[in-house]
């Protein structure tokens, strides 16, 4: 079945305590992005990695990280999370992106992260 | 920058009624427009999209129409059931690396 997968899917932690979330996508896709949701904000994309060569920030990389030395797998590292990180995080990924895509983007199921 | 605007929720509906959730956007050039369906305890699915002006995005009931004259991509249904109560999100692609949301519908459908 093709899917992203995010692990874990629910995560309560302390102030400072490094922690990643896992994202897997089984589809050879290129593309591959990290969104946070939060209330009356919709998503806002943390990091996007065009391919294993190109990573680069989106709106809201503050207090994050991202590994891409793979095709499948895209981490997202928080090195010293803090209360305002608490959100609900999505994986995805689409097959390529071009000016114009009207390439799909898959989604994980989430991780919901609190930092107490 | 570019950016989505759609209407507040909740949305509560009873079954069998005609669905309207509008969504208006700023972008400097032609956007694809999307939306996508998020239920409980899942991600969001892709409903349906429009590349150009004037297409029209369909999928399981909903449409949506590219309207560049009024900036505009308003989802709708003409009879909703229990089981589309979710929150919708309306989004378009800035053409170089990501979606831009709106901050979400929620859509509450009762029998």
């Amino acid at each position: 079945e093709a899917q992203v997968t995010q692990n874990p899917r629910y995560l309560i932690t302390v102030t400072g305590k490094k922690l990643t979330v896992t994202c897997s996508q089984n589809m050879n896709h290129e593309y591959m992005s990290w969104y946070r949701q939060d209330p009356g904000l919709g998503l806002r994309q943390i990091y996007y990695s065009m391919n294993v060569e190109v990573t680069d920030k989106g709106d809201v990389p503050e207090g994050y990280k991202v590994s891409r030395k793979e095709k499948r797998n895209f981490p997202l590292i928080l090195e010293s999370p803090s209360p305002n990180q608490t959100s609900l995080y999505f994986c995805a990924s689409s097959l390529a992106w071009t000016s114009g895509p009207s390439y799909e983007q898959y989604f994980g199921p989430g991780t919901r992260l609190t930092v107490t | 920058g570019d950016s989505v605007t759609q209407m507040e929720g909740p949305v509560t509906l009873s079954e069998e009624a005609f669905l309207t959730i509008n969504c208006t956007y700023t972008a400097t050039g032609y956007p694809s427009l999307f939306w996508y369906v998020q239920y409980p305890g899942e991600g969001l699915q892709l409903l349906l999209k429009a590349t150009k002006a004037d297409d029209k995005g369909s999928n399981k009931g909903f449409e949506a129409t590219y309207r560049k004259e009024t900036t505009s991509f308003h989802l709708e249904k003409g009879s909703v059931q229990v089981s589309d109560s979710a929150v919708y999100f309306c989004a378009l692609s800035d053409g170089y690396n990501k979606l831009i949301f709106g901050a979400g519908t929620r859509l509450a459908v009762h029998p």
